[in-house]
């Protein structure tokens, strides 16, 4: 398997356009996870799924953040409208049952100008 | 917020020295979990050490746990330059969500 996917790995935009990030668990994964990183914060769970509904959203920011998962190979992240304090590194985690280990994406480095 | 908290926040060793490095977390676990992140990577699973466990091993990695102190620490023994990156310890709360420390920064001097 080619472990957990995620595109694009870099993305620069300006303050209010709209972002998308993307995200391929490990197949047979039934746990999906949103994380988001960066320096003052460190890395904070955003939103989780699990087989496909999701079950915790309490993390996501604001209503500018959104996230779906329409079938258990695909996942997204969207930020509509963009700000600069929306610029960290955006992972994905997928993970086999519960209190397991999960297996993290390699980021999305987001820069929001 | 964070529920675990690591230390120290970064250090610093030789080529072939001992690293540890602890975790202090607050609520009861079910689980404690140790990952590594290399500069501009995503984080990689060391070890799951569950709260019934007071110790386990993983090749040069020795995790303990006490959850009378609500504390962790991990062992990396005999280090190497490879060894160089973050180290993030992380408590499973309840089974599906983890919590995750701000990190110890050890760098391996050769």
């Amino acid at each position: 398997d080619a472990g957990v996917i995620q595109s694009p790995r870099h993305e620069v935009t300006e303050m209010g356009q709209e972002v998308t990030l993307r995200c391929k668990p490990i197949s047979g994964h039934d746990y999906l996870f949103w994380y988001r990183q960066t320096m003052m914060r460190g890395l904070e769970l955003l939103i989780y799924f699990n087989n496909n509904v999701p079950i915790d959203d309490s993390g996501m920011p604001e209503d500018r953040f959104s996230a779906k998962m329409p079938n258990a190979s695909f996942s997204t992240l969207k930020i509509q409208p963009s700000e600069p304090r929306d610029s960290a590194v955006y992972f994905c985690a997928s993970s086999q049952g519960s209190g397991h280990e999960q297996f993290f994406g390699p980021g999305t480095r987001l820069t929001v100008l | 917020s964070q529920q675990g908290e690591e230390d120290p926040q970064a250090l610093s060793i030789q080529e072939g020295e001992n690293a540890t490095m602890n975790c202090s977390y607050k609520t009861s676990i079910n689980n404690l979990q140790w990952y590594r992140q290399n500069s501009g990577r995503g984080l990689v699973h060391l070890i799951l050490i569950r709260s019934n466990e007071r110790e386990k091993h993983s090749g040069r990695l020795r995790v303990t746990l006490d959850t009378s102190k609500k504390s962790s620490s991990l062992l990396i023994t005999a280090s190497r330059a490879a060894d160089t990156a973050s180290y993030f310890c992380a408590t499973d709360l309840n089974d599906y969500k983890l919590s995750f420390g701000a990190g110890t920064t050890v760098t391996v001097r050769a």
